[in-house]
């Protein structure tokens, strides 16, 4: 089945500083990945997401990228500030996991810290 | 617009209890699901439904059921709690993608 890694578990940057999240995944039918924000209490945050059809996507100060040959794709956040400081997961979506669409495959989790 | 409410967020259970773990959506969502996220992992889906009536298993279904009676609520049941199912249980909604884009806050459960 799918396995999705992530890396670094851990990841401390300066304000200001960029922020590189890398995931890689094991099922090349897998077609969708997202990303999700948890701040400390709180439930998963949907941030982002990408296609398998598209490279690169943007929303102001986060990207994703996907390299498909290679079966990996990265989070970008530049310009980081104190409230990004969260845990970040990625997910891949494996088309054929027991038969049935709709379920993701999750990372274990970066825990960022933004330092003022 | 409350989105994904998760009822209670914090339990204590004695090994062999049941209890019910509630989920409520007003977004008139299709796909609901629930996960579970233990120290140092993502999550892993234990059931999701498509649709009122319709439910399904995930990755770790063992030990719980689910039903779906109408669109809003997708409870989950524990039938005799172990202390392997000590964890923070997630529900989630989406509407047209059946993947999870709204999640509730969770409840975080202890089994002694």
């Amino acid at each position: 089945g799918e396995n999705v890694e992530q890396h670094p578990s851990t990841l401390s940057v300066q304000e200001g500083d960029s922020a590189v999240i890398k995931c890689t995944y094991s099922d090349s039918a897998s077609n969708y990945f997202p990303w999700y924000k948890q701040e400390l209490g709180k439930g998963p945050q949907l941030i982002i997401d990408i296609r398998s059809n598209v490279g690169e996507k943007k929303d102001q100060r986060i990207a994703v990228t996907l390299n498909k040959t290679a079966k990996h794709f990265s989070l970008h956040i530049t310009e980081t500030q104190p409230e990004d400081s969260a845990v970040y997961f990625c997910a891949a979506n494996p088309m054929n996991y027991g038969g049935s669409q709709g379920n993701l495959i999750f990372g274990k989790g970066t825990k960022l810290s933004v330092k003022p | 617009n409350a989105g994904v409410t998760q009822t209670p967020k914090f339990q204590v259970l004695k090994t062999g209890q049941s209890m019910t773990l509630q989920c409520a959506q007003d977004m008139n969502h299709e796909y609901m699901s629930w996960y579970r996220q233990d120290p140092g992992m993502g999550l892993r889906l234990i059931h999701y439904s498509v649709g009122a009536g319709i439910t399904d298993q995930g990755e770790v279904p063992n030990g719980y059921n689910v039903s779906r009676s109408t669109t809003e609520d997708f409870p989950l049941r524990l039938l005799s709690a172990a202390p392997s199912q000590t964890s923070v249980y997630f529900c989630a909604s989406s509407d047209s993608e059946r993947l999870p884009q709204h999640f509730g806050d969770g409840t975080r459960l202890s089994i002694l």
